[in-house]
């Protein structure tokens, strides 16, 4: 099993949508999760972070996070082709900070 | 100024050579890291240094050595590259909080 698992995809949604991507993890003692952004032939950036069981809303973003069941997901309302990218779920096990990512979701928003 | 660079962006070589690919951060963070993203997308740990000292070295064959002159540069040299090694090495900067990714160095070998 892996450390964190997401669905590769690709998750297409048309424009305006609700776009819902999803991650599990297999280390009950995780303390913090993320989710990056990578356009292709980019580098990861930094969407949201969630540390908390519930939602966290950020503008068109919300994370919500279940630690009974080690699920984080990503909602992003009114979807735009410029979200269409691989989303990244990320785990802090809180050791020595490491980050352990998923293989992520490639999502395209359809015009 | 860009928080965390990385140099070269595109490294191509050929089998046996040893490359270094050096990275700086101007965040002011303790913690430095070198990740490895292969074909599939799949971001994966090689090292972490905490104000020089290493305090994380995933199982990565001992070819791949990195080195801190201060917490502000982790660089990572590669010796004797194998076909296997070429993918996408970013270095990032950071805390359990989240990390801010350099641009990447794509390294191919041929």
């Amino acid at each position: 099993q892996k450390e964190v698992e997401q669905n590769s995809g690709p998750l297409s949604v048309p424009e305006g949508a609700i776009a819902s991507l999803n991650c599990t993890y297999s280390d009950r003692g995780s303390q913090s999760f993320f989710w990056y952004r990578q356009y292709s032939g980019k580098s990861p950036e930094l969407i949201m972070s969630i540390y908390s069981n519930g939602d966290k809303e950020d503008g068109r973003f919300t994370a919500q996070l279940n630690k009974a069941s080690q699920y984080v997901s990503l909602l992003i309302r009114d979807s735009q082709p410029s979200d269409s990218a691989t989303y990244l779920c990320a785990v802090n096990k809180n050791a020595g900070n490491m980050l352990t990512f998923g293989g992520g979701t490639r999502l395209m928003v359809k015009p | 100024d860009t928080a965390v660079s990385q140099t070269p962006k595109y490294l191509v070589t050929q089998m046996g050579n040893d490359k270094s690919i050096k990275c700086e951060q101007n965040l002011g963070h303790d913690t430095m890291y070198w990740y490895k993203q292969d074909s599939k997308k799949f971001l994966k740990i090689m090292f972490s240094y905490n104000n020089k000292e290493l305090i994380i070295n995933e199982t990565v064959p001992n070819r791949f050595s990195p080195k801190s002159p201060d917490k502000a540069h982790l660089n990572l040299h590669i010796n004797s590259l194998e076909l296997g090694d070429s993918a996408v090495y970013f270095c990032a900067a950071g805390t359990g909080s989240g990390y801010t990714f350099g641009s990447g160095t794509r390294l191919t070998v041929v």
